[in-house]
């Protein structure tokens, strides 16, 4: 069992549409961050968020985390071919040792 | 921000070999991390390594199976021994940074075991 589900696992969208990335989990996390992986290229780090109902606006992308911090989601608008990527959320939490929990992640592909 | 450099960043090896997998930081760290990571899937944490003691390695991985070196603040070793084409994947070394937790990652080894 995942302790971060993630969703959508996969996205192929056109270039200029928007879309959602869903991290929910049923435990409380301290912090929560999302990562965006190229092939071929370790992780890195976009976003971290800390507080309940926090909102963090990066460009074109919007994080949020959920009010009760066990949940959160990424907003892309008008995504572009270089968004493509796999992002991937990790919440960091004392019930887990204060260690990095990852989702499944989700593969985002962006067409021109 | 850290900059870590990976070695190899990708190799082919053939079953029953054992390759070592070098991790540089340019700054001293606490703790390093390695994951693993498989095609298109998430990262799954092998084990902490911390200067001057035994690296912790979480349920699933054996040190007789991914023995690692720490031998400065600065440097890490992973091997992967006795390697079957299960362990085709792609290893990460990370660092920690920050209060949150929030990790700087190698570019990444990717192993291929025919």
């Amino acid at each position: 069992t995942q302790l971060l589900e993630q969703s959508p696992q996969f996205l192929s969208i056109q270039e200029g549409e928007n879309l959602t990335v869903y991290c929910n989990s049923s435990s409380v996390f301290s912090s929560l961050q999302w990562y965006r992986q190229e092939p071929g290229e370790g992780p890195v780090l976009l976003v971290t968020v800390v507080t309940g109902g926090e909102v963090k606006k990066l460009k074109r992308l919007t994080f949020q985390f959920g009010d009760a911090r066990k949940d959160s989601s990424l907003h892309i608008t008008a995504a572009q071919p270089g968004d493509t990527g796999l992002y991937l959320c990790a919440g960091n939490g004392m019930e887990y040792g204060n260690k990095l929990v990852f989702g499944a992640g989700t593969i985002l592909r962006v067409k021109s | 921000s850290a900059v870590i450099s990976q070695k190899p960043s990708r190799d082919i090896c053939q079953r029953g070999t054992s390759l070592t997998i070098q991790c540089q930081v340019d700054s001293q760290v606490t703790m390093m991390f390695w994951y693993r990571q498989q095609p298109g899937q998430s990262l799954t944490l092998i084990a902490t390594a911390n200067q001057g003691s035994e690296a912790t390695y979480e349920s699933g991985f054996v040190i007789d199976k991914f023995p690692i070196s720490r031998p400065n603040l600065t440097f890490s070793t992973l091997t992967v021994s006795n390697m079957s084409p299960e362990d085709s994947s792609i290893y990460l070394c990370s660092v920690n940074r920050g209060n949150t937790g929030e990790l700087f990652f190698g570019e990444g080894s990717r192993l291929t075991v025919l």
